[in-house]
């Protein structure tokens, strides 16, 4: 079965902390791998698209990269604004243009 | 200018009612969906439709009708409430083939059943 699983649930950093979420699938025919931001009480906020394995995507302080088996959410010297959940997500052959998601890693960043 | 746009943003309502949840976009795209998120933060879609015509359809209790009048809009009708239903639903809508940027979500509608 498709499966997203995201790893860890939930992060507390300090200011400047650096650290990386995972995202793990296991589906047949990756057709895009997407990260969103999901701050309370809105809808999730598109950050990047991923399609190859050693594909790399950056925007300010966050970078995401793809392997063939996961994807990861690099975050540098991150500030208490970029407390949030990500949410990452796949598209797959035979998926038709259901994204399926994951979990979510809950990320608090503290001063 | 919102995107994509619902209403109500928060509904609270007995168990046997009906109610319904619109949603608009203003982004030209052809596809909308319907996604419904737990307690858990957990997205999972329910419906999908484009340009009016029904392409997903997931494994949804049949007390749940979507219903597109246009491209633009695409409606969600709940009948008979039960407590199990209350969650976060977002609409979100893409281009054709999901688009390089995947979906644009709206701020979502938190639905309490009591």
């Amino acid at each position: 079965e498709d499966q997203v699983t995201q790893s860890p649930e939930a992060l507390r950093l300090q200011e400047g902390e650096s650290s990386s979420l995972n995202c793990s699938y296991t589906v047949s025919g990756l057709r895009g791998l997407f990260w969103y931001r999901q701050d309370p009480g809105k809808g999730p906020e598109f950050l990047f698209t991923l399609y190859s394995a050693g594909e790399e995507k950056e925007k300010e302080r966050l970078k995401a990269t793809l392997t063939k088996k996961e994807s990861f959410l690099h975050i540098t010297a991150p500030k208490p604004e970029d407390s949030a959940t990500y949410l990452c997500a796949v598209r797959f052959t035979g998926g038709g243009n259901k994204l399926t998601f994951g979990t979510g890693t809950q990320l608090k960043v503290e001063l | 200018d919102t995107a994509v746009s619902q209403t109500p943003k928060y509904l609270v309502t007995q168990m046997g009612n009906d109610k319904s949840i619109k949603c608009e976009q203003n982004l030209g795209h052809d596809t909308m969906y319907w996604y419904k998120q737990d307690s858990k933060k957990f997205l999972k879609i329910m419906f999908s439709y484009n340009n009016k015509e029904l392409i997903i359809n997931e494994t949804v209790p049949n007390r749940f009708s979507p219903k597109s009048p246009d491209k633009a809009h695409l409606n969600l009708h709940i009948n008979s409430l039960e407590l199990g239903d209350s969650a976060v639903y977002f609409c979100a809508s893409s281009p054709s083939g999901g688009g390089i940027g995947g979906y644009t979500f709206g701020s979502g509608t938190r639905l309490t059943v009591v």
